[in-house]
């Protein structure tokens, strides 16, 4: 398996612009994560899907944030509108099941100007 | 709610020296799960090691062991015989047995001077 695929992998976009960031999990793997890294707040759990259905979502940061998942294979993080304070590296991740290890993609640094 | 701390933002150590990284936690959880992560300069989040919290036995890969007092909330690592390639953020995380939410502390930020 290639591991977890993100796309892309640098964004940089203008404030106010809709913002889409991909990621494609491991095959079989029935959890899928989105975390966003800052250097001020570290990693932080935005959201996460078990079989495609969001568990929780208390780490989105506001209503501009949505998530989904519409098969196994496939998420999306979307930002409309995006603000520089928006600005981190994404990551994507997915595990096989609860306790088990999260493999993460390469992430994909996010840049609002 | 589960917190990390990790209390050293940065360490150094001499390559082929051992060092230690700590990390206490807190969680409500009789079940749960520990993790250590390391993020080199590429990004890339990689597992270094598990522990499963019920399991008394420290877990050991390769150079990496940690030391679990469960009582205590500590779940240090000791990387002995430190590489070069060693150099990256670290990162102590949890999750509970149940269900799968991890929790990262703030990393520790490892280098290995040669």
């Amino acid at each position: 398996d290639a591991g977890v695929i993100q796309s892309p992998r640098h964004e940089v976009t203008e404030m106010g612009q809709e913002v889409t960031l991909r990621c494609k999990p491991i095959s079989g793997h029935d959890y899928l994560f989105w975390y966003r890294q800052t250097m001020m707040r570290g990693l932080e759990l935005l959201i996460y899907f078990n079989n495609n259905v969001p568990i929780d979502d208390s780490g989105m940061p506001e209503d501009r944030f949505s998530a989904k998942m519409p098969n196994a294979s496939f998420s999306t993080l979307k930002i409309q509108p995006s603000e520089p304070r928006d600005s981190a590296v994404y990551f994507c991740a997915s595990s096989f099941r609860a306790g088990t290890e999260a493999f993460f993609g390469q992430g994909t640094r996010l840049t609002v100007v | 709610a589960q917190t990390v701390t990790q209390s050293q933002p940065e360490m150094s150590v001499q390559e082929a020296e051992t060092v230690t990284l700590s990390c206490t936690y807190d969680t409500s959880e009789n079940n749960y799960y520990l993790f250590w992560y390391k993020q080199p300069p590429s990004r890339q989040m990689i597992l270094v090691i598990r522990q499963e919290a019920y399991k008394q036995q420290n877990a050991t890969e390769n150079r990496f062991s940690v030391n679990f007092q469960k009582a205590a909330k500590s779940f240090s690592l000791k990387i002995s015989d430190s590489q070069l390639g060693d150099t990256a953020m670290y990162f102590c995380a949890t999750s509970p047995g149940g269900y799968q939410k991890v929790t990262f502390g703030t990393g520790t930020k490892l280098q290995v001077i040669p």
